[in-house]
């Protein structure tokens, strides 16, 4: 149980573009999810605080007008980086808290050309 | 000071090694602490919780020191399929995890 998806696993996209990024809980609700970024050699950074039905809380430093999350139910949480540029080629992971634990999904890797 | 702090290695250990890592952090008011592995280009999974008393799991071995606010990992007869990245990850409350930016383990035959 808890299982976690991602898609896409990864993105190539040109500068310029958007990309959505879908995180679903496949076998539980999530009133809360989280994304995440990590760089090469870098630990994972969180990003935002996805809530159900309101609007996510973004880390300092975090654009929440670039990065848009929406959490429209309770086993869908997406992230759509606009404008995309080469800087925010990364590995985006998102969570779904569940039972105090968080459950990670498999990543999607981003490169913007 | 970062929240959390790991020796990034690599530790290059033999199979059958006994190898510990080290991790601090910042916020006294942290609330639980976990280890994760992660290997390349993979997702973080949960290795264990660490509790004040120590806990063991298998050849794993975590204690925690509030009072230094310190954290360790002790693996014993390191196997090949141990070499990954292991982090250090502290809740600072509301479900929200600071990872470190974890210790690279390399066992080799």
């Amino acid at each position: 149980g808890a299982v976690v998806s991602q898609h896409p696993s990864w993105v190539i996209c040109k500068s310029g573009t958007s990309v959505k990024i879908e995180c679903r809980s496949l076998d539980f609700q999530a009133t809360t999810m989280f994304w995440y970024r990590q760089f090469p050699k870098q630990s994972l950074m969180l990003m935002a605080t996805s809530n159900e039905g309101s609007k996510a809380t973004y880390e300092q430093g975090v654009e929440k007008d670039k990065f848009l999350i929406n959490h429209a139910s309770l086993t869908l949480s997406t992230l759509t980086v606009t404008s995309a540029h080469p800087e925010d080629s990364s590995f985006y992971i998102c969570s779904a808290a569940s039972s105090g634990r968080q459950y990670f999904g498999p990543g999607t890797r981003l490169t913007v050309t | 000071r970062k929240e959390v702090e790991q020796d990034p290695g690599p530790f290059n250990v033999p199979e059958g090694a006994t190898v510990a890592f080290n991790c601090t952090y910042s916020n006294s008011a942290s609330q639980s602490f976990f280890w994760y592995r992660q290997d390349c280009r993979k997702e973080p999974k949960l290795l264990m919780s660490v509790y004040s008393s120590g806990n063991e799991d298998g050849r794993f071995t975590a204690q925690l020191n509030r009072a230094s606010q310190y954290i360790s990992l002790l693996i014993r007869d390191s196997k090949l399929s141990d070499s990954a990245t292991y982090l250090c990850v502290v809740n600072r409350g509301y479900s929200t995890l600071t990872f470190g930016k974890g210790t690279m383990l390399l066992v080799s035959p």
